[in-house]
């Protein structure tokens, strides 16, 4: 079991540029969540997926941040256009999704962004 | 204001003493999870308490989720150097319709000193 992969591990950017994260949930995962991790806010949750539909997207912070599941097995994160203040670790995370209040949650090792 | 409330923030033990780290909310859940995470890494599931009352163990780890379901304890007896890392709790509110959507708290980092 490879586990959830996230890719790239690091992205340094420039503020402006379009900026796109990656991630492959693990095989037979019918949930996909991102989350977002700052000192200051913790770990926030931005949106999810069941069966490549988004359920929730209530935490993306604002329009400029969208998430796309083409597939069972991919999906992504865009900031277009990125700013200083969206230097986070972004995690992607799946699950079952068997609709129980107890799923267990894998997640991936994260994305470090710095937007300069 | 955060949902889960952790606290305290930073301990730091030398190895072999006994810590608790604490989750509490105002707000009941159906379930209660604790991660943990290392630096670099994503956070990895521990335990997850779905009863009010319900006390599990996982070696040297206690977790009990309390009587009302609005909080939930770590117990780390004899700790060591190993266990140091972010603990997170983690919940689903009970009655919500966000099925999946868990809540964070801000984390406890836990530095065990030899």
């Amino acid at each position: 079991d490879a586990g959830v992969i996230q890719s790239p591990r690091h992205e340094v950017t420039e503020m402006g540029q379009e900026v796109t994260l990656r991630c492959k949930p693990i095989s037979g995962h019918n949930s996909l969540f991102w989350y977002r991790q700052t000192m200051m806010r913790g770990l926030e949750l931005l949106i999810y997926f069941n069966n490549n539909v988004p359920i929730d997207d209530s935490g993306m912070p604002e329009d400029r941040f969208s998430a796309k599941m083409p597939n069972a097995s991919f999906s992504t994160l865009k900031i277009q256009p990125s700013e200083p203040r969206d230097s986070a670790v972004y995690f992607c995370a799946s699950s079952q999704g068997l609709r129980r209040t107890n799923e267990k949650l894998f997640f991936g090792s994260g994305t470090q962004l710095s937007v300069l | 204001t955060q949902l889960l409330e952790q606290s305290p923030q930073f301990l730091s033990i030398q190895e072999g003493e006994n810590l608790t780290v604490y989750c509490n909310s105002s707000s009941v859940f159906s379930s209660l999870q604790w991660y943990r995470q290392e630096p670099g890494e994503g956070p990895v599931l521990l335990v997850t308490v779905v009863t009010g009352g319900e006390v599990k163990k996982l070696k040297r780890l206690t977790f009990q989720f309390g009587d009302a379901r609005k909080d939930s304890s770590l117990h780390i007896t004899a700790a060591q150097t190993g266990d140091t890392g972010l603990y997170l709790c983690a919940g689903v509110r009970a009655g919500g319709t966000s099925y999946g959507k868990l809540t964070f708290g801000q984390g406890t980092i836990l530095t065990v000193h030899p």
